[in-house]
This record gives C-alpha cells, sequence and structure tokens, in this order.
C-alpha cells in the first residue's frame, strides 16, 4: 500500500510550543499534501511539496521532504488553541497512475492546550 | 460561494435499505470523488470520476454506486450490499485542467445503520 502513515497518534501541547507530526510512506511520489480536519468536518488542504522539493513554508506551517527515507514532516509553530485538529498527510502516486488519486494516512489528532 | 455541498449532514438507515448522498461542486471542477473514513481511520477512496458519465472504483467500491451525469453532480448510493456502512462519508473534487494536486472537500455527510 502506498498509504501514508503519521507519527505520533496523537500530540498534546501548550500554546506556544512548536508542534511536529511525521508521515512514512512506502512508493515513489509526485508530490505529497498535508490537510487539516477539524472534529466533524471535512478536510482542509493545508501545503503541498512536490517531489524535487524539500521545505516549504507556508505562514507557521513548515513541511519538509526527504525522498530518500520517503518521509515528510510538519511543523506547526507557536501553536494555537485554534491549531487543534486532526493532520493528515497524503500522497500522489508517481504520473501513470491516475492523476488526482490521494492516499491519506490514519492522522495524528493535535490539542493545543490554552 | 464556490464550494461542495454534501446532503445530508446526518442520515440514518435500517438494515436493508439503500440511501442516496447527495453532492453538489460549483467550483467548475472536472474531477469529484467519495471517501469513507471510520474512526480513528484515514480516509479509503470509494469512487472517483474524472469526466461526465464517467467514473471508476476505488479501493471500497463494493457495496457503492455512483452516477455522474452532470459535471457539477455526484451522487453516491450505499446500498443494501454493503455490510457495514456505518461512517463519515466525505466528497471532494479537483481542477484536472490546472491540476495543483489540491482536493476540495465538502463537510460530509455521516450514515449510522441502525
Amino acid at each position: 500500500s502506498q498509504q501514508g502513515e503519521e507519527d505520533p497518534q496523537a500530540l498534546s501541547i501548550q500554546e506556544g510550543e512548536n508542534a511536529t507530526m511525521n508521515c512514512s510512506y512506502k512508493t515513489s511520489i509526485n508530490n505529497l499534501q498535508w490537510y487539516r480536519q477539524n472534529s466533524g468536518r471535512g478536510l482542509v488542504h493545508l501545503i503541498l511539496i512536490r517531489s524535487n522539493e524539500r521545505e516549504k513554508h507556508s505562514g507557521r506551517l513548515r513541511v519538509t521532504l526527504d525522498t530518500s527515507k520517503k518521509s515528510s514532516s510538519l511543523l506547526i509553530t507557536a501553536s494555537r488553541a485554534a491549531d487543534t485538529a486532526s493532520y493528515f498527510c497524503a500522497t500522489e502516486a508517481d504520473r501513470g497512475s491516475t492523476l488526482g488519486r490521494l492516499y491519506f494516512g490514519r492522522g495524528t489528532q493535535l490539542t493545543v492546550w490554552p | 460561494d464556490g464550494g461542495i455541498t454534501q446532503s445530508p449532514k446526518y442520515l440514518f438507515r435500517k438494515e436493508g435499505q439503500n440511501v442516496t448522498l447527495s453532492c453538489e461542486q460549483n467550483l467548475n471542477h472536472d474531477a469529484m470523488y467519495w471517501y469513507r473514513q471510520d474512526p480513528g481511520q484515514g480516509l479509503r477512496l470509494i469512487y472517483y470520476s474524472q469526466i461526465v458519465n464517467d467514473f471508476q472504483k476505488g479501493d471500497i467500491a463494493e457495496g457503492y454506486s455512483v452516477s455522474r451525469e452532470k459535471k457539477e453532480s455526484f451522487p453516491l448510493t450505499v446500498t443494501s450490499a454493503q455490510k457495514n456502512p456505518t461512517a463519515f462519508y466525505l466528497c471532494a473534487s479537483s481542477n484536472m485542467e490546472s491540476f495543483t494536486g489540491e482536493l476540495f472537500f465538502g463537510e460530509g455527510s455521516r450514515l449510522t445503520v441502525l
């Protein structure tokens, strides 16, 4: 399976601290994406990193990708209580498979305490 | 506002009944997807469609059916053949012409079998 796997499954921190979540996957990818899901809601796209990129920033988010280790990390700096949510990584296979076909991991549940 | 609308948000079904979940988008996206999410699990692809009048099975299509008669609409029917239909169902879409890899999700439909 190409499905990504997030680590840890759950993370609990205080406001102001940084939160780091990791994702590992098994096969070659075209890109890797991170999504956020508030409880009982749909997923929201956060950031995409392509296979030829090593690091990407968006606001308080920093994503790294190591294709040699087939892993990625999502760093949320200066966490806020509003960041409490589940975070999923999703991989898109190399072209040749279905465009837009994403494989999702099981997610990391992040809780940020005020 | 452009987006994806799923209805109903909550649905209860008796065993042996078919139910249809609605998904409508006004983003002018070509591709649409149905995912299933179980507690503590990642998203699993049920069906997807990249063009009107065409759709493909995902990883867990058994017990489900779809249609794509209009670009804007991609309804999912959960049939009585689906043995464990209680789950959270998410519809998504993407722009194939200028594909950036991002999926746009609806708010989900929660189906409970009584």
